[in-house]
Formats: structure tokens, C-alpha cells, sequence
């Protein structure tokens, strides 16, 4: 059981917007920097977002990320069927001295 | 651009040691803004931290592993490993090196991955 809590799923039709959550607490989102994951099946998974709402060069400018308390966001803006994959926020928890992932979400495209 | 590669055995005894290795290429283990990271991922299951270390020798540890891991740098083959002792069939997994990015905040380049499965 992860100290970060994602939902298992979410999805949407093509063109959508969809937000995932990343649920923490002061310990860990509320203090720390976020980064988001995309992970297809059998393949490593690959940088999205960094410190909470920066993109990597070459990542679409349809995802963003964003923080708010001790909860993390990451949306998908016009939901393409390519974008069916799991995603996983990380961050360092303090009282954990570590980093943690969220247990992923799996988007679907409708 | 810094690119991993791990290699190690890819059956494993339980209560044997697992060994794996990350060879870095295009970047030193001995420089740079890097944290040269492991983490797994279980059949079917989410991501696990194992753990880090930096260029100088401190590292850090998932504490739910902390008893059974080692991390460690060999900078003449530019080169880090890992090592998980008294393994049982909860540690198969695929396992990821990884460089977390100390300006990044974040674990901005993986390995393929390489499949470890604990049995006998």
C-alpha cells in the first residue's frame, strides 16, 4: 500500500480532457517537487512531468501537471488513443527518508 | 545523452543474492547532477523505489529493504550494481536503473528493464 494514492483508472472519449490525482500528504506532496510517469505495456516507463508542472522537451504540450495542498494532478488535454497507458506520480516523503510512487492509473480512450 | 543498460542473471535462487549491474554510456558515474537509481516493478503490479547512490558514496534506501540492499559505483567501468540479499518470490520483479536528476527533481533516464524471477 502506497503512502501516495492514485486512482486504479480513469478514461475518456477522443478530444477529452482527463485528470489523474495523486493523493499525499505534508510529508511528501505538500513539501516536496512531483514528477509524473507514463509507462506502456512492456516498456520502461518515461518522464512526463518534473517538479510538479515542467515538461521534458518533447513531451505534447497537452499534458501538464499541477499541485494544490498535498494532492498532485496530471491532465491529458484532447485525449488521443496513443495516450492509453499507466501513469505514476513519485515524490521524496520525508518521514519516509525515501521516494514513493502512487500505484498507478491506467487511462483508457473510450 | 546518457543512455543504461542493466544486465545481471535473470533466475535467481530463494535466499540466494540477486547481483545486477547498470552499464552508463555518453556520461561518468563520477560526475554530474545524477543519483544512479534502481527500482522494480512486479508482475502486473506498480513501481518500487529500492534505492540510490551519488557519486561520492551515499546513498539511500527504501526502508521497507534497507536490511537486504546494498547499492554501489565502480567508476573504472563506469558502472553501478545491485545487490539484494535472502531473496524470496516477492522480490520477482523487473528491475529499472535509473538516473534521478538532482536539477530535475525527477528519474529522467531508464534502462530497458531486465526481468528477475526468484525460483528453484
Amino acid at each position: 500500500q502506497s503512502v501516495l494514492t492514485q486512482p486504479p483508472s480513469a478514461s475518456g472519449t477522443p478530444g477529452q480532457r482527463v485528470t489523474i490525482s495523486c493523493s499525499g500528504s505534508s510529508s511528501n506532496i505538500g513539501s516536496n517537487y512531483v514528477s509524473w510517469y507514463q509507462q506502456f505495456p512492456g516498456t520502461a516507463p518515461k518522464l512526463l512531468i518534473y517538479r510538479d508542472d515542467q515538461r521534458p522537451s518533447g513531451v505534447p504540450d497537452r499534458f501538464s501537471g499541477s499541485k494544490s495542498g498535498t494532492s498532485a494532478f496530471m491532465a491529458i488535454s484532447g485525449l488521443r488513443s496513443e495516450d492509453e497507458a499507466d501513469y505514476y506520480c513519485a515524490v521524496w516523503d520525508d518521514s519516509l527518508s525515501g521516494r514513493v510512487f502512487g500505484g498507478g492509473t491506467k487511462v483508457t480512450a473510450l | 545523452q546518457v543512455q543504461l543498460q542493466e544486465s545481471g542473471p535473470g533466475l535467481v535462487k530463494p535466499s540466494e543474492t540477486l547481483s545486477l549491474t547498470c552499464t552508463v554510456s555518453g556520461g561518468s558515474v563520477s560526475s554530474g547532477p545524477y543519483y544512479w537509481s534502481w527500482i522494480r516493478q512486479p508482475p502486473g503490479k506498480g513501481l518500487e523505489y529500492i534505492g540510490y547512490i551519488f557519486h561520492i558514496g551515499s546513498t539511500n534506501y527504501n526502508p521497507s529493504l534497507k536490511s537486504r540492499v546494498t547499492i554501489s559505483v565502480d567508476t573504472t567501468k563506469n558502472q553501478f550494481s545491485l545487490k539484494l540479499s535472502s531473496v524470496t518470490a516477492a522480490d520477482t520483479a523487473v528491475y529499472y536503473c535509473a538516473t534521478y536528476n538532482r536539477v530535475n527533481n525527477a528519474f529522467d533516464i531508464w534502462g530497458r528493464g531486465t526481468m528477475v524471477t526468484v525460483s528453484s
